[in-house]
């Protein structure tokens, strides 16, 4: 079953400081893998892509990793700051039959604090 | 913002009722999608067209339905509405196999 498997579940850091979020799946076929930040109440706002043959991605202070022989994933968030705080999600894509499909996980919710 | 656009922002409607969810996607975009995300929840596939046909299908209830039209905006169609279908309703939208850029979302209450 394609499943995307995000942890923690909730995370809660000081300013400045960094943290690492984790991004597990078993889709197969393995298309690409997406993290996208998403405030309360809006929508998500791409961080990352990444395919198959690339180990790393940077934007800014955000850093995301991808491992393929283990279908790991971590996102990695340098110097936080307080607008940091929202939800980040993992999303898997798999491309069958000229068909994609999404596979989303539950996200991440990171709260900074002052 | 992110180009794609939602309407309307809300919208409280009561048990049974039928409501349209609409969507413009970005300029040039073939691509549309929509996400359903209940209260604390992740976000839920529901259907993607691409170019005014049925590209994908991910957790759609029968009793929802979309279209995509020649101008290539699309509308999302919600039926005998029940509490639980109260949720955000997101829209994204893409060029074929590239990023999906997301609109602000309908956020949809049935009481």
């Amino acid at each position: 079953k394609n499943q995307v498997e995000q942890s923690p579940q909730s995370l809660i850091i000081l300013e400045g400081k960094n943290c690492t979020l984790q991004c597990n799946y078993t889709v197969s076929p393995f298309s690409n893998l997406r993290w996208y930040k998403q405030d309360t109440g809006r929508g998500p706002v791409s961080l990352t892509i990444m395919t198959f043959s690339e180990n790393t991605k940077s934007n800014g202070r955000y850093t995301a990793t991808l491992d393929a022989d283990t279908k790991q994933s971590s996102l990695h968030i340098t110097a936080s700051q307080l607008s940091d705080s929202a939800s980040y999600i993992c999303v898997v894509s798999s491309l069958t039959s000229g068909t994609y499909k999404y596979i989303f996980g539950t996200g991440t919710r990171l709260k900074v604090l002052a | 913002d992110s180009g794609v656009t939602q309407t309307p922002k809300h919208l409280i409607t009561a048990t049974g009722q039928r409501v349209t969810l609409r969507c413009s996607p970005r300029s040039g975009d073939l691509s549309v999608y929509w996400y359903q995300q209940s209260l604390d929840q992740g976000l839920q596939f529901l259907i993607q067209y691409y170019n005014g046909e049925e590209r994908a299908k991910g957790n759609i209830l029968e009793r929802f339905s979309a279209q995509q039209f020649p101008d290539l905006h699309s509308e999302l169609n919600l039926s005998s509405l029940e509490l639980g279908d109260s949720a955000l309703y997101f829209c994204a939208s893409s060029a074929l196999r590239q990023e999906q850029f997301f609109g602000p979302g309908t956020r949809l209450t049935v009481l």
